[in-house]
């Protein structure tokens, strides 16, 4: 089975650009959550989904948002971007719908805002 | 915060000696899980604990849990230079809606050959 894949692997934007993030779960994962990695903050929780449905939302502003497609594959989209977005974004996927347990990570998408 | 706490933040070892982390979290949990992360690679999960659950083994991991100190500790034996990286604890907190896990800090783990 192929694993969970993150697009792109390297971003660079300006402040006030937005970006969209995309990963691919592995298949018959339909959970999908996103993180957030900074040295300052560490691993950050964004949001989850599963099924389309965003079950779970972190302590994050509106600029950031998701969505979960009917192939469990979903975005991220990060609206007039600011410095401090400068992370590791990270996607996970995971089988179970009951519980959190062994998530999948991808290998992220490093963004850099300029 | 709802974050669990690593400690060492480092750790520098030599090939064959044993690795010992530990991990201090604050609230009731479901389970305890450990990742590992080579740098700016995602996170592979290693072990999880379930919170009945006092001890787990899984090849050269060893991985204890006291709820009643709301404490973990994670032992690598025989440590490998392969075995270099980041390694985060992280708990599913009884109550806490679905899909979110609490991580820590993480401790930074060289093992020199």
């Amino acid at each position: 089975k192929a694993g969970v894949t993150q697009t792109p692997r390297y971003l660079i934007k300006t402040r006030g650009q937005q970006v969209t993030l995309s990963c691919s779960p592995i298949s018959g994962h339909r959970s999908v959550s996103w993180y957030q990695q900074t040295p300052g903050q560490g691993l950050q929780f964004l949001f989850e989904y599963f099924s389309e449905t965003q079950r779970n939302k972190g302590n994050f502003p509106g600029r950031f948002s998701g969505r979960q497609f009917s192939n469990s594959r979903s975005e991220m989209n990060v609206s007039t971007l600011e410095l401090g977005d400068s992370a590791l974004y990270l996607c996970a996927s995971s089988l179970r719908a009951d519980s959190t347990e062994k998530l999948f990570f991808g290998s992220g998408t490093q963004l850099s805002v300029l | 915060s709802q974050q669990g706490e690593e400690d060492p933040q480092a750790l520098s070892i030599q090939e064959g000696e044993n690795a010992t982390m530990n991990c201090s979290y604050k609230t009731s949990i479901n389970n305890l899980q450990w990742y590992r992360q080579n740098s700016g690679r995602g996170l592979v999960h290693l072990i999880l604990i379930r919170s009945n659950e006092r001890e787990k083994h899984s090849g050269r991991l060893r991985v204890t849990l006291d709820t009643s100190k709301k404490s973990s500790s994670l032992l690598i034996t025989a440590s490998r230079a392969a075995d270099t990286a980041s390694y985060f604890c992280a708990t599913e907190n009884r109550g806490s809606t679905l899909g979110r896990l609490y991580f820590g800090r993480g401790t930074q783990l060289t093992v020199w050959p």
